[in-house]
């Protein structure tokens, strides 16, 4: 069974770009979650998908946005780059939406902001 | 405040001890999970808790609900478990991290 699969691995763009991470989940898995890990800061929680609906997003700015497509592969996309918006972005999948169903995460996207 | 707080931060081990990792949380929540991550930033899932205590291997993890607490125990510590351990509480339809315990076990 693939795992959750992240593309690209490593990202590097300039102040003021946009920036589109993408995310395939396991098969058969309907949810999909997208945090942040910056430098010191840990994970934060970022965004929820599930059967294409956004489900909960965390506290960021409008500027941090994604989609669910019907294969229920996944978009996170960041607009008007800034310096602090450099961090690992993980996706994770699980099947349905009940809490204690396990997430398994991808290898994460580098984003890196010249 | 952090919603979820971990101890120790940092977590330096000889090969074969016993650690327990703490963590604390201040709401209510319908879960908790560990997490273990590698270097370079792979994450995996270890347990999910919502009440008392579960076991794989040398890893165990309990969870007391009326003292919003719960531990993360390593038996016969290794070097390959090395790694950071991160509790999440699952809320609201959400993850609330813990800042991470970074461990180093050496042989």
């Amino acid at each position: 069974e693939a795992g959750v699969t992240q593309s690209p691995t490593h990202l590097i763009k300039t102040r003021g770009q946009q920036a589109t991470l993408r995310c395939s989940p396991i098969s058969g898995h309907t949810s999909v979650y997208w945090y942040q890990q910056a430098l010191g800061l840990g994970l934060q929680f970022l965004l929820w998908y599930d059967e294409g609906e956004e489900r909960n997003r965390g506290n960021f700015p409008p500027r941090f946005s994604g989609r669910q497509f019907p294969n229920y592969s996944s978009e996170l996309n960041v607009n008007a780059l800034e310096l602090e918006d450099s961090a690992l972005y993980l996706c994770a999948s699980s099947f349905g939406t009940d809490y204690d169903q396990p997430q398994h995460f991808g290898d994460g996207t580098r984003l890196s902001i010249l | 405040k952090n919603e979820v707080e971990q101890s120790p931060q940092n977590l330096t081990a000889q090969e074969g001890e016993f650690i327990t990792i703490n963590c604390s949380y201040s709401v209510g929540i319908s879960a908790l999970h560990w997490l273990q991550q590698h270097p370079g930033g792979g994450i995996v899932s270890l347990f999910m808790l919502s009440s008392g205590k579960k076991k794989h291997g040398r890893l165990i993890a309990t969870i007391n609900i009326q003292e919003k607490h719960s531990s993360l125990h390593i038996t016969a510590s290794h070097p390959r478990d090395s790694a950071v351990y991160i509790c999440a509480a699952w809320r609201l339809y959400q993850f609330y991290f813990g800042t991470g315990t970074s461990l180093t076990v050496i042989p």
